[in-house]
C-alpha cells in the first residue's frame, strides 16, 4: 500500500487567515487529489494537481480560495485562503496513477487528513 | 455526473451481529473501493472490487456491475467496526477522479 504523509493533522486558525497543508506521497504519481470533508458529510473533490501543470478545480472550487502547488512528481500542497468558519473541514490527499506505465495502480489510498477548525 | 448513494445512512448493531451495507450508482464503474473511516478521520481501504466477490477476515464484498450496485458484508460485529464506511467509484467516462457515496454510519454496541 502507498504512504502519504499529511501534516498538519490538525490546526485551529483565526477566520481571514490562510493555512497551506502538504502531502508527500512515497512513489512518483501522475496526478494527486485534494477533497473535504464537511462536519457528518462524505468526501467531495476539490481539485486534481497536475504535474507541470494548472490544477484542475471542481465546480464550486476556485484557485483564489484554493490555490494548490505541484512543484514535483511525490508532493502537493493545498492553501486554504481568508478562512471562514464554514471552512471548517477534515482536509485530505489523495494519491493517483504511478507515473511508471505496465504497474498499473487502481487502488487509490489517502493521507490522514488535516483537521481544520476556523474561529 | 455519476451518483453514488449508500444505504442504510446509520445502523446500531450489537457485538456480534452481522450487516449487509449497501453502494447503489447511476452509470457504469471501472473502479470501485471500500473504505472504513474511524473515529480518527483516517481512511482505511478495505476492498478495491469493480467486480465479482472478495473476502478479507469478517469482511467480504461483492459488486454485480451489471446493475450497478455494490454490498459489503460484516459478520461477527465487533466495537472496532464503529466508523463510517463509504463506497467509491470511478465512471467509465471520467478517468481518474473518484467519487463518494453518501456514507454508512455504523455504531457497534457491546
Amino acid at each position: 500500500s502507498a504512504v502519504i504523509s499529511q501534516k498538519p493533522s490538525r490546526d485551529i486558525c483565526q477566520r481571514g487567515t490562510s493555512l497551506t497543508i502538504q502531502c508527500q506521497v512515497d512513489s512518483q504519481v501522475t496526478m494527486m487529489f485534494w477533497y473535504r470533508q464537511q462536519p457528518g458529510q462524505s468526501l467531495t473533490l476539490i481539485a486534481t494537481a497536475n504535474q507541470g501543470s494548472e490544477a484542475t478545480y471542481e465546480s464550486g472550487f476556485v484557485i483564489d480560495k484554493f490555490p494548490i502547488s505541484r512543484p514535483n512528481l511525490t508532493f502537493s500542497t493545498l492553501t486554504v485562503s481568508n478562512m471562514s468558519p464554514e471552512d471548517s473541514s477534515i482536509y485530505l490527499c489523495s494519491d493517483g496513477p504511478l507515473l511508471l506505465r505496465g504497474l498499473g495502480k487502481n487502488i487509490q489510498y489517502f493521507g490522514a487528513g488535516t483537521r481544520l477548525s476556523v474561529l | 455526473g455519476i451518483q453514488v448513494e449508500q444505504s442504510p445512512p446509520d445502523l446500531i448493531l450489537q457485538e456480534g451481529a452481522n450487516s449487509t451495507l449497501r453502494c447503489n450508482f447511476s452509470d457504469s464503474v471501472n473502479n470501485l473501493q471500500w473504505f472504513h473511516q474511524n473515529p480518527w478521520g483516517q481512511l482505511i481501504n478495505l476492498f478495491y472490487i469493480p467486480s465479482g466477490t472478495k473476502q478479507n477476515g469478517r469482511l467480504s464484498a461483492t459488486t454485480v456491475a451489471t446493475e450497478r450496485y455494490s454490498l459489503l458484508y460484516i459478520s461477527s460485529s465487533q466495537t472496532t467496526d464503529s466508523g463510517v464506511y463509504f463506497c467509491a467509484v470511478k465512471s467509465t467516462g471520467t478517468a481518474s477522479k473518484l467519487t463518494f457515496g453518501t456514507g454508512t454510519r455504523l455504531q457497534v454496541t457491546l
